[in-house]
């Protein structure tokens, strides 16, 4: 089976720096992704780690460290428009299915 | 590009209803899954199609059916609706099963309750 974890709430200022982390057991593992929900709408993909280290989209950097089944989001320079929730998946190297964690509800205040 | 459509966006249903959700996407992508999201949980993918012609079991399948009809169209059937599977459904797709880029495109969601 696969299992992800992540910490249900996390609350940050405006400007601040806040990481999410994410451990992880999975058979057959390929990658880790990162989604931003808002509420009432859809997933949104935000970014993706199949090796080790660090991928940087804009504000948003994503870690990886298979061999601590861990990984993190990194969101930088924090606006009151990231409030949102934020889910870890990871993927398997059969078909592309993905197991997803049950969330982080990210607070930003001003 | 519309993306991924889902049809309906809400919908009432009595136990014991049947119903089948709508999904298409039109972004030539091989690969399609159904999720189903309860309040303030993660996405559980119920079934998915790697590819045209083939469909397959996720984590909690029980109670559902779904149809690959062709590439762009995956369909999710509830034969005998139960309270339990009030929930929010979405659809997604990507462009392969496999590979080392990873990104679903998720549909709107269709907003289900079961009396």
């Amino acid at each position: 089976g696969q299992s992800l974890e992540q910490p249900s709430e996390v609350t940050a200022v405006e400007g601040a720096i806040v990481q999410i982390n994410c451990t992880y057991q999975t058979s057959g593992f390929y990658g880790l992704s990162w989604y931003q929900q808002h509420d009432g709408g859809a997933p949104t993909f935000l970014s993706y780690n199949a090796l080790d280290g660090l991928e940087e989209t804009g504000r948003f950097s994503s870690f990886l460290s298979r061999s601590d089944s861990y990984g993190y989001l990194l969101l930088q320079e924090l606006q009151m428009k990231d409030s949102a929730s934020y889910f870890c998946a990871s993927s398997n190297t059969n078909a592309g299915k993905s197991t997803f964690g049950d969330g982080t509800t990210l607070t930003v205040k001003p | 590009n519309a993306g991924v459509t889902q049809t309906p966006k809400f919908q009432v249903l009595k136990t014991g209803q049947s119903m089948t959700l709508q999904c298409a996407q039109d972004m030539n992508h091989n690969s399609m899954y159904w999720y189903r999201q309860d309040p303030g949980m993660g996405l559980r993918l119920i079934y998915y199609s790697a590819s045209e012609g083939t469909t397959d079991k996720g984590e909690v399948p029980n109670g559902y059916n779904v149809s690959r009809l062709n590439k762009r169209e995956f369909s999710l059937r509830l034969e005998s609706a139960a309270p339990s599977q009030t929930s929010v459904y979405f659809c997604a797709s990507r462009t392969s099963p496999g590979g080392s880029y990873n990104e679903q495109f998720f549909g709107p969601g269709t907003r289900l309750t079961v009396l």
